[in-house]
């Protein structure tokens, strides 16, 4: 089973900041199957990334991902108010064992 | 508009059975995976299983397997995630989500339901 491990585990930062998340597999990642989602309190997660730079329907170009093989990368160019809140990255490359990270939570600084 | 659907919250005894569904719409049931995934109280996503509806294909979670069972009931558009004996451990919101064409990863949640297992 691919282990993902994300860093940091809480990033605080400011609105208009910066936010780059990191997240490494334990093995490469077949096809470059890594998605990345984002989970706001109360609500189910939703799709942000996949094929580790594709953005998903409807998702502003504020997210981008990035990486291959073990180092995948979610980066948000600048945070906005509803940004804020916790993000998984998930490797999919094999039907019979997905895994998710741990997860990174981005506050408010 | 796809939409799953996902039943409401429930409460039980350890050793009692369980079986909360999620019914699809919007799309052809039957031409994509369904996953479930299980986020317990202040922790993060654990991926359980999928199914293939389309020919009732499962995979389980090595974490999973033995533990729960996934079915679909095409008829109704419906996945289910079942439990023979329930343990306080399972307590927490289970989240189905449909698995996107051409490789996608889970492109449409439900909203969760709640799990309460206490004696």
């Amino acid at each position: 089973e691919i282990v993902l491990t994300q860093s940091p585990g809480t990033l605080s930062l400011s609105p208009g900041e910066r936010a780059t998340l990191s997240c490494r597999a334990s093995e490469s990642v077949s096809g470059s199957y890594l998605a990345w989602y984002q989970q706001k309190p109360g609500q189910a997660p939703r799709l942000l990334i996949y094929g580790a730079s594709s953005r998903a329907t409807g998702i502003p170009d504020r997210f981008s991902g990035s990486g291959s093989g073990t180092d995948f990368t979610l980066t948000i160019s600048r945070l906005e108010p509803e940004d804020f809140a916790v993000y998984y990255c998930q490797q999919y490359g094999s039907s019979s064992s997905w895994t998710f990270g741990q997860g990174t939570k981005v506050e408010i600084k | 508009e796809v939409q799953l659907v996902q039943s409401g919250a429930e409460v039980k005894k350890p050793g009692e059975s369980l079986k909360i569904s999620c019914k699809a719409s919007g799309y052809s049931f039957t031409d994509y995976w369904i996953g479930w995934v299980r986020q317990m109280p202040g922790k993060g996503l654990e991926w359980m299983g999928l199914i293939y509806p389309g020919d009732s294909d499962t995979t389980y979670s090595p974490s999973f397997q033995g533990q729960v069972s996934i079915s679909a009931d095409n008829s109704i558009s419906t996945a289910y995630l079942q439990w023979s004996s329930l343990k306080a451990s399972d307590t927490a919101i289970y989240y189905c989500a449909r698995r996107g064409s051409g490789g996608w990863p889970l492109d449409y949640w439900g909203q969760g339901t709640l799990v309460t297992v206490s004696s």
